[in-house]
């Protein structure tokens, strides 16, 4: 079965401090993954994303990911947070039609 | 650039009611997916459209129902309305260039009282 499991579920950071997110998924196949980003009160917005090719990932805003196929994990990470990054961060795995398998989420509080 | 226009933004029902959401997916997209979101959780997927075909089924209630029209637009009709369907209703939609990626709407809101 298909799964994506994201290991934290309350994180809180201060300014300027370095940000690592799990995540791990279970897959049969070929996967693409993913990481939203979800604002207090907004929709989803993607922030990265690995379908092929280089693992190492450049997204919006100063994120990374890294996809590492051994570990099976595709973790999310910024060198420097800021308070407006204060948001609920989703992994998501999908193959095929993109029916999308979200994690359960992880909240990152920024303290200022 | 033009977004997935979800409608209405918010709606208040009451138990065993009917309601209907709308999903305008980004031109030129042919995909669209239906997203449940409730309280404190994550999205789970419930169904999804490709030419106005269904593609996948998720956990989508019998009670619900949903189609993509010729113009691409999709709607979700629920009925016999439950508090526990009280949550935040995603569409998503891809195709043409951005076949890859899913583009989400604002969301609906819908609260059962």
């Amino acid at each position: 079965a298909q799964s994506v499991s994201q290991h934290n579920h309350h994180v809180i950071l201060s300014e300027a401090a370095s940000l690592e997110l799990g995540c791990n998924y279970s897959y049969g196949g070929t996967v693409n993954l993913f990481w939203y980003v979800q604002y207090p009160g907004q929709h989803l917005q993607l922030l990265l994303k690995y379908f092929s090719g280089d693992p190492l990932v450049k997204g919006i805003k100063g994120f990374e990911a890294e996809f590492i196929k051994s570990k099976f994990s595709f973790n999310l990470r910024k060198p420097s947070v800021q308070w407006s990054d204060t948001a609920e961060y989703f992994c998501a795995g999908g193959a095929g039609s993109y029916q999308l398998t979200f994690g359960k989420g992880t909240k990152l509080s920024v303290i200022p | 650039a033009a977004g997935v226009i979800q409608s209405p933004r918010h709606l208040i029902k009451e138990k065993r009611e009917t309601a209907t959401l709308k999903c305008y997916p980004i031109p030129r997209h042919d995909t669209v997916y239906w997203y449940q979101q409730g309280p404190g959780q994550d999205p789970q997927f419930l169904i999804s459209f490709y030419e106005k075909m269904q593609s996948d089924k998720g956990s989508i209630p019998d009670r619900f129902s949903a189609q993509q029209f010729s113009d691409y637009h999709s709607e979700l009709n629920m009925s016999s309305l439950e508090l526990g369907d009280s949550a935040l209703y995603f569409c998503a939609s891809t195709g043409g260039s951005g076949a890859n990626v899913l583009t989400f709407g604002a969301g609906s809101r819908l609260t059962v009282l």
